[in-house]
Formats: structure tokens, C-alpha cells, sequence
């Protein structure tokens, strides 16, 4: 079993709809991380958050809107998303961001995610 | 060259064979690396940490050579449910991940 839930496993939009993922982990991790994954490639990290801010947006179109409400939950808002966005949305979390020893980080089981 | 470059594979092996992967990197000053497994439409897993010069768990022998600038897993006595992606992941400001290669073990 996961210790990083996400939710929902599956959604399905269309391109005009608003939907949000959600992360959440209760180990006391301060940096935590989404990653979109197209089939047969590595992940692709979108944004870190580190003590609740936001430390790397790595060029992500704006329809694509993190939120951090607190130290354990993460949030992807998702407006107007296109069908090349279909992808598995992957959450992760880690001790706290950085490169130290010990900083691996732990994914949740995605959210799969096909914009019609 | 890539941050982290891996061999796609795939490495198809019989059950007990004895398989290895090889990761290069480029940056010189990451200090530690992971090993992660990922199965088809699965999340990435942590398999392995290696810090110094290497790392055993089990079946499983993760190797860094530094001068070198390559991390080596190596796998004994291969199983069926050993069956994965192997990504080779190297920290610098973030993770970069290799492309992964690909393990199918047959009976």
C-alpha cells in the first residue's frame, strides 16, 4: 500500500470541464512534487512545492494550477485541458526537497487521466 | 550527453538468470542515486538508495563508480514477478529520471 493517496484513480474530462487531483500524505514530508507520465517514458515533473510553496513550476501551461493548502495535501486544478494532456498524473512526497542523502521521494498510484 | 542515460532494453531473461543494468550520468557532483521499479501502469517504486560505492538487498546489488560516473543494479536469480521498468533516477535540484529499461523474465 501507498502512504501518498491519491484521487480520483481515473477521470475522464472534456476539454471546457474543471476538475481537480488531489494528493495528500501523513509523513510528515515538506516538499511534494507532481509528475505527468505518457506511456512508455519516464516521469515529467511539473512543480515542486517545498513548506507549502511553490519552489519549480518547470514551464507548465497555466491550465494546468497547483495548490498547497497544507503540509500534507497537494492539489491540481485543471481547466481546459487538451487531448495531448492525457497522461497518468503522479503525486509524490519526500522528506524535504534538495539533494541530501535520504531525500528519496515516494509516488502515489496516479491519477490516469483522458481529456475527450 | 544526457543527464542520465539508460538502455531502453528490453532485457528478456530466463527465471535464475542473472541480469544487470547499467545508468551513466553527467553531473559529477550528485552524491546519491536511486534505483526505482515500475510496473505497467503502476506508480515508480524505490528499490534501491546507493550513497558510497554500492548497496545489497536481497537478490539485488546496486553499484556506483564514480570515476566513471555509472550506477550499475545488478539482479541474481531472477524471478517471474521481477518483470518491470528499472528507472535510474539521479538527484541534482530535482530528480531526473532515465528512461528506464526494460526487464521480462520468462519461465
Amino acid at each position: 500500500d501507498t502512504e501518498v493517496t491519491q484521487t480520483p484513480k481515473h477521470l475522464v474530462m472534456g476539454m471546457t470541464n474543471k476538475k481537480s487531483l488531489k494528493c495528500e500524505q501523513h509523513m510528515g514530508h515538506r516538499a511534494m512534487y507532481w509528475y505527468k507520465q505518457k506511456a512508455k517514458k519516464p516521469p515529467e515533473l511539473m512543480f515542486v512545492y517545498s513548506y507549502e510553496k511553490l519552489s519549480i513550476n518547470e514551464s507548465v501551461p497555466s491550465r494546468f494550477s497547483p495548490e498547497c493548502p497544507n503540509s500534507s495535501l497537494l492539489n491540481l486544478h485543471l481547466h481546459a485541458l487538451q487531448p495531448e494532456d492525457s497522461a497518468l498524473y503522479l503525486c509524490a512526497s519526500s522528506q524535504k526537497a534538495g539533494t541530501g542523502p535520504n531525500q528519496p521521494q515516494h509516488f502515489g498510484d496516479g491519477t490516469r487521466l483522458s481529456i475527450l | 550527453r544526457k543527464e542520465v542515460e539508460q538502455d531502453p532494453g528490453p532485457f528478456n531473461v530466463p527465471e535464475g538468470a542473472t541480469v544487470a543494468f547499467n545508468c551513466t550520468y553527467s553531473n559529477s557532483a550528485s552524491q546519491s542515486f536511486f534505483w526505482y521499479r515500475q510496473d505497467c501502469r503502476k506508480e515508480p517504486k524505490l528499490l534501491m538508495s546507493v550513497y558510497s560505492s554500492g548497496n545489497e538487498d536481497g537478490r539485488f546489488t546496486a553499484q556506483l563508480n564514480r570515476a566513471s560516473q555509472y550506477i550499475s543494479l545488478l539482479i541474481r536469480d531472477s524471478k517471474l514477478s521481477d518483470s518491470a521498468t528499472y528507472l535510474c533516477v539521479v538527484p541534482t535540484d530535482k530528480l531526473i529520471f532515465g528512461t528506464g529499461t526494460r526487464l521480462q523474465v520468462f519461465p
